[in-house]
């Protein structure tokens, strides 16, 4: 069974530039969430989807965004890029009412310059 | 809001010396606690869920317990592959199904 895809893995920007970022859940999962990692904050709730609804956000700013698609596909979007968005950003699957027990792709590390 | 603290931040074993790793929450209402491991480059991957105060889980060498304050993750006779980054997790009945992570304990194992 085929894990949690993210792609690309690796992206260099600029600041003031917008970024895309891709994920593919396990097949079956409705549910994707996406989380920031950085060294000093730790894994940070961005959003979480379901059915192509957003069911719950957190505390960034509204410059990040997200989306998911019918076949349960999701992007996130990141415009304006600050230096201070360089992070792994990681998308997360689960089945649908199994809160917790969720399946990580290896992420999308983003360096912005 | 959820808090979590993880102890210590970083913790060098011997290959065979037991230790725990410590979870210390704040959680309106807990649905859950939970503990993944995370490699290098790698995303977390998921160990255990506890539920409820006094509840114990176990996969191999680790052994997950829980209280109403706090989590430990007892590790009993580490192998250097036991070597990674230990995360824990909650997610609280009025957050839906965010979850709020501590940021981990890194374990090194020497063999």
């Amino acid at each position: 069974k085929a894990g949690v895809t993210q792609t690309p893995r690796y992206l260099i920007k600029t600041r003031g530039q917008q970024v895309t970022l891709s994920c593919s859940p396990i097949s079956g999962h409705r549910s994707v969430s996406w989380y920031q990692q950085t060294p000093g904050q730790g894994l940070q709730f961005l959003f979480e989807y379901f059915s192509e609804t957003q069911r719950n956000k957190g505390n960034f700013p509204g410059r990040f965004s997200g989306r998911q698609f019918s076949n349960s596909r999701s992007e996130m979007n990141v415009s304006t890029l600050e230096l201070g968005d360089s992070a792994l950003y990681l998308c997360a699957s689960t089945r649908a009412g199994n809160t917790g027990e969720l399946f990580f792709g290896e992420g999308s590390r983003l360096t912005v310059l | 809001e959820d808090q979590v603290t993880q102890s210590p931040e970083a913790l060098r074993l011997q290959e065979g010396e037991s230790s725990s790793l410590n979870c210390s929450y704040t959680v309106s209402g807990l649905r859950g606690l939970f503990w993944y491991r995370q490699d290098p480059g790698k995303g977390p991957e998921f160990l255990f869920t506890l539920y409820s105060a006094g509840e114990e889980k176990e996969k191999e060498r680790l052994k997950a317990t829980l209280t109403k304050k706090e989590s430990f993750l007892h590790i009993t006779a580490p192998k250097p592959e036991d070597s990674a980054t230990y995360l824990c997790a909650v997610a609280g009945k009025s957050s839906g199904d965010k979850l709020t992570f501590g940021t981990g304990t890194r374990l090194a194992v020497r063999p």
